[in-house]
């Protein structure tokens, strides 16, 4: 069965602070990664996805994530957060079928950007 | 981009009554959609998987015969709570993913807010 770990439950980043979050899976096989966010009162929104090619994916809102294949990672990044990238972020991962299949979630993120 | 819509957003019922959810797709026709449960500052956790004409595959530990899912046409699957209980409470959301899509991303719902009393 897929899991998926986000080491970090809550972060405090000042604005302007540089942002990493990390996200590590178990499964063996070929598998899409995504980063969810969730902004308070809001519904989850994707930020970006991982299905193949470049391992450096860009998203919306100035965020990048990583593939590291060898590592089973792929951390989210910003160079310089908001105020507004308060929120909470999932990753998440489905195994490649090629067809649509379920999402397994990790535990999240909950980031707090102080002003 | 892709729409998916929930309705009610917010529900409060009384313990022994039954409610049902609606999730839509309303931009794009989807073959399957998934029924997902958020408790508070929690992750979400898969409930079952809706299959257009079929029916649902349920994850293990999910009460089918209390968590009743329908998925009658493209855009629209509803996720019935029977005899609901206090337990019962929380958010639910669903997802659906365009159909025909090999790399499909999924696009979630608003959320429906269950209260129990």
């Amino acid at each position: 069965a897929q899991s998926v770990s986000q080491h970090n439950h809550h972060v405090i980043l000042s604005e302007a602070a540089s942002l990493e979050l990390g996200c590590n899976y178990s499964y063996g096989g070929t598998v899409n990664l995504f980063w969810y966010v969730q902004y308070p009162g809001q519904h989850l929104q994707l930020l970006l996805k991982y299905f193949s090619g470049d391992p450096l994916v860009k998203g919306i809102k100035g965020f990048e994530a990583e593939f590291i294949k060898s590592k089973f990672s792929f951390n989210l990044r910003k160079p310089s957060v908001q105020w507004s990238d308060t929120a909470e972020y999932f990753c998440a991962v489905n195994e490649d079928t090629g067809t649509a299949s379920k999402l397994t979630f990790g535990t999240g993120t909950r980031l707090q950007v102080t002003l | 981009g892709a729409v998916v819509s929930q309705h009610p957003s917010w529900v409060i019922c009384k313990s022994g009554t039954s409610v049902k959810i609606e999730c839509r797709s309303l931009d794009f026709q989807a073959t399957t959609m998934f029924w997902y449960r958020q408790f508070p500052k929690q992750s979400l956790m898969l409930m079952a998987t809706s299959n257009e004409g079929s029916k649902a595959t349920y994850e293990q530990g999910v009460e089918k015969d209390k968590f009743l899912i329908n998925h009658a046409s493209l855009t629209l699957s509803t996720l019935t709570v029977t005899s609901a209980h206090p337990e019962d409470s929380s958010f639910y959301i669903c997802s659906a993913g365009p159909a025909g899509g090999v790399q499909e991303t999924q696009y979630f719902g608003p959320g429906t807010r269950l209260l129990v009393l």
